[in-house]
């Protein structure tokens, strides 16, 4: 079945720190993939795309995500936290066989000053 | 950017009264989804629609919920009647294309049944 899996309910690191947030996809082929940040009482924000070329995209803010197909993953990285990074992430993936966008669970990120 | 408004922002209903929830999707936007999220946890898909048809629903979306774009105005989201397990908060979506196009939400309609 096409699943999208965010192992990690809850990440916490420290400003400044580096960070990994993961996202594993069920599907044979290449799908489209997406992550999400969503911000107390507001909708989600698009942070970063991918759909084919460079497995390692660039989004705002310092994110970028790298589609590993071996791994069937995309997971999110930044180098460096702010504590507005605190925050509801989620990795979404457009299969394309449907026109419905799965979301993964998401993972709260909770960045300590 | 472009913005998808959502009216109302909360409502209070009482259960087995009838809400409709409306959305005023990125103009030229051609798809457009509702998505369900329960206590800021998992964005749960609903249903899309294109083309004055619904294309895909979920196990969620059941008999008591309907979607209709009215002459494009807003893309609604009726319950009829409602149920305590509908509060949520309801999300829409658009995108210019069904398959590639990111999606681009709202803030959401949060909805209590008593």
């Amino acid at each position: 079945a096409q699943s999208v899996t965010q192992p990690d309910a809850r990440v916490t690191v420290s400003e400044g720190a580096s960070l990994q947030l993961r996202c594993k996809y069920s599907y044979s082929g290449t799908p489209y993939l997406f992550w999400y940040v969503q911000y107390p009482r507001q909708g989600l924000q698009l942070l970063l795309k991918y759909y084919s070329g460079d497995p390692v995209v660039q989004g705002v803010n310092g994110f970028e995500a790298e589609f590993i197909k071996s791994n069937s993953s995309f997971h999110l990285r930044k180098a460096s936290v702010h504590w507005s990074d605190s925050a509801v992430y989620f990795c979404a993936v457009r299969f394309p066989n449907t026109n419905k966008v799965v979301f993964g669970t998401g993972t709260r990120l909770q960045v300590l000053p | 950017g472009p913005k998808v408004l959502q009216i109302p922002s909360h409502q209070i209903i009482d259960m087995g009264q009838m809400v409709t929830l409306n959305c005023d999707p990125v103009s030229n936007h051609l798809y457009f989804y509702w998505y369900k999220q329960i206590l800021g946890q998992q964005m749960e898909f609903l249903v899309n629609f294109y083309n004055g048809k619904v294309m895909e629903k979920s196990k969620l979306f059941k008999d008591q919920f309907s979607v209709e774009r009215p002459d494009g105005s807003y893309f609604t989201l009726k319950i009829q009647p409602t149920a305590l397990e509908d509060s949520a908060v309801y999300f829409c979506a658009s995108s210019s294309t069904g398959n590639t196009g990111q999606l681009y939400f709202g803030e959401g309609s949060k909805l209590t049944v008593l």
